[in-house]
């Protein structure tokens, strides 16, 4: 079936340095892929998504491409703030119509002043 | 536009009491769905609903029903709670087909049982 699956985390930085964190994704077709973001004590907010091969979403300063070649959508961004601390989720939605998201585990990020 | 509301925010369970998690939203999303999120394993589905009347289950479903008699409305009931559904569960709604969209969550509800 449909999988996600994240780097682990927590990852810890400093602020203003370069961020990546990595997804990669096993599904048949073509999904749709998405990165989500909660902030303590929230619930998940959709921060950037990709609906088609070499898309590239982009908020908020982070972006991702959707690789269908090496089946990654991996989130990056160039300076991060400590007000991007939070817990990041990869997520797909498969190629059925039934409205179902696969999510990976969530990485947690901390940025550091 | 109030989005997507869930309630409680908090509640705590005794062992085999029975509750149900309240879902609304305010925007004619067909989908909606329940998840439920622990610690190092990301948001796993619960049940979902493609429109008023159908309900299926997700990865997750014993000791969990739903039903879904409006568009607006999606509770989530548990039967017999058991300390393994402590967790914190989650409501999200999405437009039919347009998955580009994504979805949108509540707040989350916070359920300890004990």
């Amino acid at each position: 079936g449909d999988s996600v699956t994240q780097m682990e985390g927590p990852v810890t930085l400093s602020e203003e340095a370069f961020l990546t964190i990595n997804c990669t994704y096993t599904a048949t077709g073509y999904p749709s892929l998405f990165w989500y973001v909660q902030y303590p004590g929230e619930g998940l907010q959709l921060l950037l998504k990709a609906t088609k091969a070499d898309d590239k979403g982009s908020n908020k300063g982070f972006e991702a491409t959707y690789r269908k070649e090496t089946t990654s959508f991996h989130l990056e961004k160039g300076s991060v703030q400590v007000s991007d601390s939070a817990v990041y989720f990869c997520a797909l939605h498969g190629s059925s119509n039934t409205g179902k998201l696969i999510f990976g585990q969530g990485t947690t990020l901390q940025v550091k002043p | 536009n109030a989005g997507v509301t869930q309630t409680p925010k908090f509640q705590v369970l005794k062992t085999g009491q029975s509750m149900t998690l309240q879902c609304a939203q305010d925007m004619n999303h067909e989908y909606m769905s329940w998840y439920r999120q622990d610690p190092g394993m990301g948001l796993r589905l619960i049940h979902y609903s493609v429109g008023a009347g159908i309900t299926d289950q997700g990865e997750v479903p014993n000791g969990y029903n739903v039903s879904r008699s409006t568009t607006e409305d999606f509770p989530l009931r548990l039967l017999s709670a058991a300390p393994s559904q402590t967790s914190v569960y989650f409501c999200a709604s999405s437009l039919g087909g347009r998955w580009a969209y994504g979805y949108t969550f509540g707040s989350g509800t916070r359920l300890t049982v004990v």
